[in-house]
């Protein structure tokens, strides 16, 4: 099976901090996805990387960073976290015209 | 804009009913298509994929798969109360391999015991 690993559960950060977000998968997967989901807007799409060191910007992007050093890991950046990004954040990988696999996903609080 | 539509409901079926969930998409070079059941505060879960057209079957759950219509169904024999959740149609659309979905916003399922 595939495992997809997300670093916290439940994270809770101050306005300003820069914030990590970390996902591991297990499955030598080239393409992984940072996506957040709130209440009445669905899955939105932050950035995607579909190679070591390769990103893409996804549909809502400002205020964000990614970094993928390696294959298994991909890590969304919050830059400076305003409250506005207090959210569900939902890291997910696949191999290409697979189903994607999601972690158990991170509820972040920013204060 | 490349779109999927699904109905927000909420759809609510008697316990033991068949739940019949919708989906339409916009680009007819569509490959793949999934269907992902949300429980609230939980990440989505891969229930059914499928590929060409026609009906795909896994135990109570059925996709069904109509290129023509750009039409995808999800449909769910002996509705169970454990069933309630959120289901969510994703499409790979294009010739990308990058493995990019673009999701529906996702349909509540309500079943009555």
């Amino acid at each position: 099976d595939v495992k997809v690993t997300q670093s916290s559960r439940y994270l809770v950060k101050r306005t300003g901090e820069k914030v990590f977000l970390e996902c591991v998968q297990d499955m030598d997967h080239e393409n992984m996805f940072w996506y957040r989901q709130d209440p009445g807007l669905g899955l939105r799409l932050i950035y995607f990387s579909y190679d070591v060191k390769m990103k893409e910007k996804g549909d809502i992007p400002e205020g964000y960073s990614v970094s993928r050093e390696k294959k298994e890991r991909f890590s969304l950046i919050l830059e400076s976290a305003s409250t506005n990004q207090t959210s569900m954040y939902l890291c997910a990988s696949t191999g290409g015209y697979q189903p994607q696999h999601f972690g158990d996903g991170t509820r972040l609080s920013i204060l | 804009q490349k779109e999927v539509e699904q109905n927000s409901g909420p759809l609510s079926v008697p316990e033991g009913a068949i739940a019949s969930l919708n989906c339409t998409y916009s680009d007819r070079g569509s490959q793949s298509f999934f269907w992902y059941r949300q429980y609230s505060g939980k990440s989505p879960e891969l229930i059914m994929s499928i590929y060409s057209n026609g009906d795909k079957e896994d135990g109570r759950f059925t996709a069904q798969l109509n290129k023509a219509s750009q039409y995808v169904s999800l449909l769910i024999r002996d509705s169970q109360p454990s069933d309630s959740a959120t289901y969510l149609c994703a499409v790979n659309m294009g010739s990308s391999n990058t493995g990019k979905l673009i999701f529906g916003q996702g349909t509540t399922l309500q079943v009555k015991p």
